[in-house]
Protein backbone atom coordinates (compact mmCIF):
# COMPACT_ATOMS: atom_id res chain seq x y z
CA UNK A 1 0.00 0.00 0.00
CA UNK A 2 1.53 3.42 -1.03
CA UNK A 3 2.45 5.88 1.92
CA UNK A 4 2.69 9.54 1.64
CA UNK A 5 3.99 10.75 4.72
CA UNK A 6 5.06 14.65 5.48
CA UNK A 7 6.44 16.25 8.35
CA UNK A 8 5.75 18.32 10.72
CA UNK A 9 2.19 17.90 10.85
CA UNK A 10 1.87 20.76 12.15
CA UNK A 11 3.84 23.86 12.18
CA UNK A 12 3.86 27.33 14.00
CA UNK A 13 6.78 29.58 13.05
CA UNK A 14 7.23 33.47 13.02
CA UNK A 15 7.26 36.25 10.21
CA UNK A 16 10.37 36.64 8.74
CA UNK A 17 12.01 32.74 9.92
CA UNK A 18 12.80 29.50 6.97
CA UNK A 19 11.57 26.39 7.49
CA UNK A 20 11.12 23.07 5.46
CA UNK A 21 8.06 20.75 4.65
CA UNK A 22 9.16 17.03 4.47
CA UNK A 23 7.04 14.64 2.21
CA UNK A 24 8.32 10.78 2.37
CA UNK A 25 6.93 8.00 0.15
CA UNK A 26 7.01 4.56 -0.04
CA UNK A 27 7.06 3.83 -3.81
CA UNK A 28 8.56 4.71 -7.04
CA UNK A 29 7.31 7.60 -8.41
CA UNK A 30 8.95 10.91 -10.66
CA UNK A 31 6.04 12.53 -10.68
CA UNK A 32 4.68 14.74 -7.37
CA UNK A 33 2.84 17.84 -6.87
CA UNK A 34 2.25 20.56 -3.84
CA UNK A 35 -1.19 22.09 -2.87
CA UNK A 36 -2.05 24.36 -0.53
CA UNK A 37 -5.30 24.51 1.09
CA UNK A 38 -7.20 27.53 3.09
CA UNK A 39 -9.51 26.39 5.83
CA UNK A 40 -13.08 25.77 4.32
CA UNK A 41 -11.76 25.48 0.73
CA UNK A 42 -10.80 24.09 -2.35
CA UNK A 43 -6.93 22.90 -3.24
CA UNK A 44 -4.53 25.18 -4.84
CA UNK A 45 -1.83 24.09 -6.81
CA UNK A 46 1.45 25.26 -6.54
CA UNK A 47 3.89 22.85 -8.02
CA UNK A 48 4.07 19.84 -10.47
CA UNK A 49 7.72 17.77 -10.33
CA UNK A 50 8.32 15.75 -13.00
CA UNK A 51 12.22 14.25 -12.06
CA UNK A 52 14.72 13.58 -9.61
CA UNK A 53 16.46 16.56 -8.85
CA UNK A 54 13.93 18.75 -10.27
CA UNK A 55 13.72 22.19 -8.38
CA UNK A 56 10.86 24.68 -8.79
CA UNK A 57 10.28 27.85 -6.96
CA UNK A 58 7.57 30.91 -6.49
CA UNK A 59 7.94 33.65 -4.44
CA UNK A 60 8.94 32.29 -1.12
CA UNK A 61 7.98 28.68 -2.02
CA UNK A 62 10.73 25.99 -3.66
CA UNK A 63 10.12 22.59 -4.24
CA UNK A 64 12.27 19.79 -4.69
CA UNK A 65 12.39 16.38 -5.88
CA UNK A 66 14.72 13.51 -4.67
CA UNK A 67 12.84 10.12 -6.29
CA UNK A 68 15.98 7.87 -4.88
CA UNK A 69 15.61 9.22 -1.48
CA UNK A 70 11.75 9.42 -2.46
CA UNK A 71 11.87 12.64 -0.67
CA UNK A 72 10.29 15.82 -1.74
CA UNK A 73 10.65 19.19 0.00
CA UNK A 74 8.60 22.28 0.51
CA UNK A 75 11.09 25.02 1.49
CA UNK A 76 9.83 28.53 2.93
CA UNK A 77 11.64 31.32 2.95
CA UNK A 78 11.49 34.57 4.81
CA UNK A 79 7.84 33.57 6.09
CA UNK A 80 4.99 36.12 5.73
CA UNK A 81 1.37 35.34 6.98
CA UNK A 82 -0.11 35.16 3.40
CA UNK A 83 1.17 31.75 3.85
CA UNK A 84 -0.39 30.22 6.68
CA UNK A 85 -2.69 27.40 5.36
CA UNK A 86 -2.45 23.73 5.33
CA UNK A 87 -0.34 22.04 2.94
CA UNK A 88 -0.19 18.66 1.16
CA UNK A 89 2.17 16.44 -0.96
CA UNK A 90 0.53 14.16 -3.58
CA UNK A 91 1.94 11.56 -5.63
CA UNK A 92 0.93 10.20 -8.66
CA UNK A 93 1.28 6.40 -9.03
CA UNK A 94 -1.29 3.44 -10.18
CA UNK A 95 -0.54 3.75 -14.00
CA UNK A 96 -0.59 7.36 -13.38
CA UNK A 97 -4.02 7.09 -12.62
CA UNK A 98 -4.28 7.85 -8.92
CA UNK A 99 -3.10 10.80 -6.90
CA UNK A 100 -2.61 9.90 -3.10
CA UNK A 101 -1.97 12.91 -0.70
CA UNK A 102 -0.20 12.85 2.08
CA UNK A 103 -1.03 13.65 5.85
CA UNK A 104 -0.60 17.27 5.46
CA UNK A 105 1.58 19.96 7.10
CA UNK A 106 -0.79 22.77 8.73
CA UNK A 107 1.18 25.93 8.59
CA UNK A 108 1.20 28.76 10.84
CA UNK A 109 3.00 32.23 10.41
CA UNK A 110 2.87 34.31 13.28
CA UNK A 111 3.07 38.00 12.31
CA UNK B 1 -9.71 29.62 -17.73
CA UNK B 2 -9.08 26.99 -15.52
CA UNK B 3 -12.24 26.48 -13.35
CA UNK B 4 -14.01 22.99 -12.36
CA UNK B 5 -17.30 24.31 -11.09
CA UNK B 6 -18.82 22.22 -8.61
CA UNK B 7 -22.49 22.56 -7.55
CA UNK B 8 -24.47 22.50 -5.10
CA UNK B 9 -21.86 24.41 -2.72
CA UNK B 10 -23.50 22.73 0.22
CA UNK B 11 -26.10 20.01 1.10
CA UNK B 12 -27.85 18.66 3.33
CA UNK B 13 -29.94 15.50 3.03
CA UNK B 14 -31.65 13.07 4.78
CA UNK B 15 -30.35 9.46 5.29
CA UNK B 16 -33.40 8.29 2.76
CA UNK B 17 -32.61 11.03 0.01
CA UNK B 18 -31.35 10.84 -3.25
CA UNK B 19 -29.72 13.63 -4.49
CA UNK B 20 -26.64 14.31 -7.15
CA UNK B 21 -23.21 16.21 -6.59
CA UNK B 22 -22.40 18.06 -10.18
CA UNK B 23 -19.08 18.79 -12.05
CA UNK B 24 -18.03 20.80 -14.92
CA UNK B 25 -15.28 21.88 -16.92
CA UNK B 26 -14.12 23.50 -19.98
CA UNK B 27 -11.23 23.00 -20.08
CA UNK B 28 -11.25 20.27 -22.95
CA UNK B 29 -9.47 17.60 -20.22
CA UNK B 30 -10.64 14.05 -20.68
CA UNK B 31 -9.65 13.14 -17.05
CA UNK B 32 -11.82 13.54 -13.66
CA UNK B 33 -11.68 12.48 -10.67
CA UNK B 34 -14.24 12.31 -7.28
CA UNK B 35 -12.23 13.03 -3.95
CA UNK B 36 -13.47 12.57 -0.38
CA UNK B 37 -12.31 15.09 2.29
CA UNK B 38 -12.77 14.67 5.75
CA UNK B 39 -12.04 17.92 8.11
CA UNK B 40 -8.93 18.02 8.68
CA UNK B 41 -7.69 15.18 7.10
CA UNK B 42 -6.44 14.52 3.11
CA UNK B 43 -8.57 13.92 0.10
CA UNK B 44 -8.90 10.62 -0.62
CA UNK B 45 -9.86 9.44 -4.24
CA UNK B 46 -13.19 7.93 -5.34
CA UNK B 47 -13.43 7.83 -8.58
CA UNK B 48 -11.57 8.32 -11.84
CA UNK B 49 -12.57 8.60 -15.24
CA UNK B 50 -10.59 8.23 -18.34
CA UNK B 51 -12.38 9.89 -21.69
CA UNK B 52 -15.71 9.10 -19.99
CA UNK B 53 -14.70 5.91 -18.88
CA UNK B 54 -14.34 5.07 -15.30
CA UNK B 55 -11.15 3.73 -14.96
CA UNK B 56 -10.46 3.61 -11.31
CA UNK B 57 -13.10 2.90 -8.17
CA UNK B 58 -11.49 2.63 -5.44
CA UNK B 59 -14.03 0.30 -3.06
CA UNK B 60 -16.69 2.94 -2.94
CA UNK B 61 -19.89 1.75 -1.48
CA UNK B 62 -22.61 1.56 -3.97
CA UNK B 63 -24.84 4.29 -2.35
CA UNK B 64 -22.38 6.36 -4.55
CA UNK B 65 -22.75 6.33 -7.99
CA UNK B 66 -20.60 8.41 -10.19
CA UNK B 67 -21.73 9.52 -14.06
CA UNK B 68 -19.87 10.65 -16.64
CA UNK B 69 -22.35 12.25 -18.70
CA UNK B 70 -19.86 13.83 -21.58
CA UNK B 71 -16.55 15.07 -21.68
CA UNK B 72 -17.17 18.34 -19.98
CA UNK B 73 -19.50 17.09 -17.40
CA UNK B 74 -19.05 14.61 -13.95
CA UNK B 75 -22.17 13.64 -11.48
CA UNK B 76 -21.97 11.81 -8.16
CA UNK B 77 -25.33 9.82 -7.95
CA UNK B 78 -26.36 9.92 -3.79
CA UNK B 79 -28.50 7.48 -2.24
CA UNK B 80 -28.90 5.90 1.02
CA UNK B 81 -26.05 7.61 3.13
CA UNK B 82 -25.10 7.57 6.06
CA UNK B 83 -23.81 10.24 8.39
CA UNK B 84 -20.17 9.43 8.02
CA UNK B 85 -20.47 9.95 4.56
CA UNK B 86 -20.79 13.80 5.65
CA UNK B 87 -17.47 15.21 4.04
CA UNK B 88 -16.58 17.99 1.88
CA UNK B 89 -16.42 16.17 -1.77
CA UNK B 90 -14.23 17.27 -4.35
CA UNK B 91 -13.75 17.34 -8.24
CA UNK B 92 -10.91 17.57 -10.16
CA UNK B 93 -9.60 17.60 -14.02
CA UNK B 94 -6.29 16.94 -15.51
CA UNK B 95 -5.66 16.97 -19.72
CA UNK B 96 -5.36 13.25 -19.22
CA UNK B 97 -4.30 10.55 -16.92
CA UNK B 98 -0.09 9.63 -16.72
CA UNK B 99 0.68 12.35 -19.48
CA UNK B 100 3.46 14.55 -18.25
CA UNK B 101 3.16 16.58 -15.44
CA UNK B 102 0.03 17.96 -16.46
CA UNK B 103 -1.71 19.72 -13.51
CA UNK B 104 -4.66 18.22 -11.46
CA UNK B 105 -7.54 21.31 -11.16
CA UNK B 106 -9.91 21.32 -8.35
CA UNK B 107 -13.33 22.53 -8.12
CA UNK B 108 -14.15 24.36 -5.00
CA UNK B 109 -15.81 21.26 -3.44
CA UNK B 110 -19.86 20.40 -2.31
CA UNK B 111 -20.19 20.53 1.80
CA UNK B 112 -22.21 17.85 2.47
CA UNK B 113 -24.23 17.18 5.55
CA UNK B 114 -26.04 13.87 6.05
CA UNK B 115 -28.84 13.88 8.50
Amino acid sequence: ELKVEQNPLFLSMQEGKNYTIYCNYSTTSDRLYWYRQDPGKSLESLFVLLSNGAVKQEGRLMASLDTKARLSTLHITAAVHDLSATYFCALLSGGYQKVTFGTGTKLQVIP
Amino acid sequence: DTEVTQTPKHLVMGMTNKKSLKCEQHMGHRAMYWYKQKAKKPPELMFVYSYEKLSINESVPSRFSPECPNSSLLNLHLHALQPEDSALYLCASSQDVGLGGNTIYFGEGSWLTVV
